[in-house]
């Protein structure tokens, strides 16, 4: 069975610091890893996702994330915060070809002046 | 123009109401999916089609049903709303299997979501 766990539901950071959202999964078969977006009243959107080709992936908005295999980690990072990267993040792992998506509980990135 | 939508947007209702949520898209996707948001809970899939005669229940089923009418339209419906469902609903699509590039099959795209509340 998959899984994913994210640590810190709340993550606050100054704009123009590093942003690290933590992002470990399980799961018995190679994994299809996504992050996700929510802004305030809205719906999620694609960030980046991990299906098998390069470790370090790249997204939208100078994010990025890479898949660690010994550390079953998916970690998000961005050099340098906005003040518009203010959201919900959430870390998805699918089972193989089915589509189903297993989500975390979601960090809540806040980003101060 | 969204190419998912969700109807309504925001619903109050009464316990032991029957709300039906609806959900549209214009991707062409085979694929569609229901899910709550519930705080500190992330997303829970309640039901998923992977075709207009395929209907599978998610982890959190009970208390709701769907119907695919089209391959465009899936909704979900709360026969009898109960004050625990009150939550924030998404509906979601995707490529079925194999799509139209190896890389694209597998990502879901979201409506803008429904928040019901139950009293």
């Amino acid at each position: 069975a998959q899984s994913v766990t994210q640590l810190g539901s709340h993550v606050s950071v100054s704009e123009g610091a590093l942003v690290l959202l933590r992002c470990n999964y399980s799961s018995s078969v190679p994994p299809y890893l996504f992050w996700y977006v929510q802004y305030p009243n809205q719906g999620l959107q694609l960030l980046l996702k991990y299906t098998s080709a390069a470790t370090l992936v790249k997204g939208i908005n100078g994010f990025e994330a890479e898949f660690k295999k010994s550390e079953t980690s998916f970690h998000l990072t961005k050099p340098s915060a906005h003040m518009s990267d203010a959201a919900e993040y959430f870390c998805a792992v699918m089972a193989g070809g089915y589509n189903k998506l297993i989500f975390g509980a979601g960090t809540r990135l806040a980003v101060h002046p | 123009d969204a190419d998912v939508t969700q109807t309504p947007r925001n619903r109050i209702t009464k316990t032991g109401k029957r709300i039906m949520l609806e959900c549209s898209q214009t991707k062409g996707h085979d694929r569609m999916y229901w899910y709550r948001q519930d705080p500190g809970l992330g997303l829970r899939l309640i039901y998923y089609s992977f075709d207009v005669k395929d209907i599978n229940k998610g982890e959190i089923s009970d208390g709701y049903s769907v119907s695919r009418q089209a391959q465009a339209k899936f909704s979900l419906s709360l026969e009898s709303a109960i004050p625990n469902q009150t939550a924030l609903y998404f509906c979601a699509t995707s490529e079925g299997f194999p799509g139209r590039t190896s890389a694209s099959y597998n990502e879901q795209f979201f409506g803008p979501g429904t928040r019901l509340t139950v009293l």
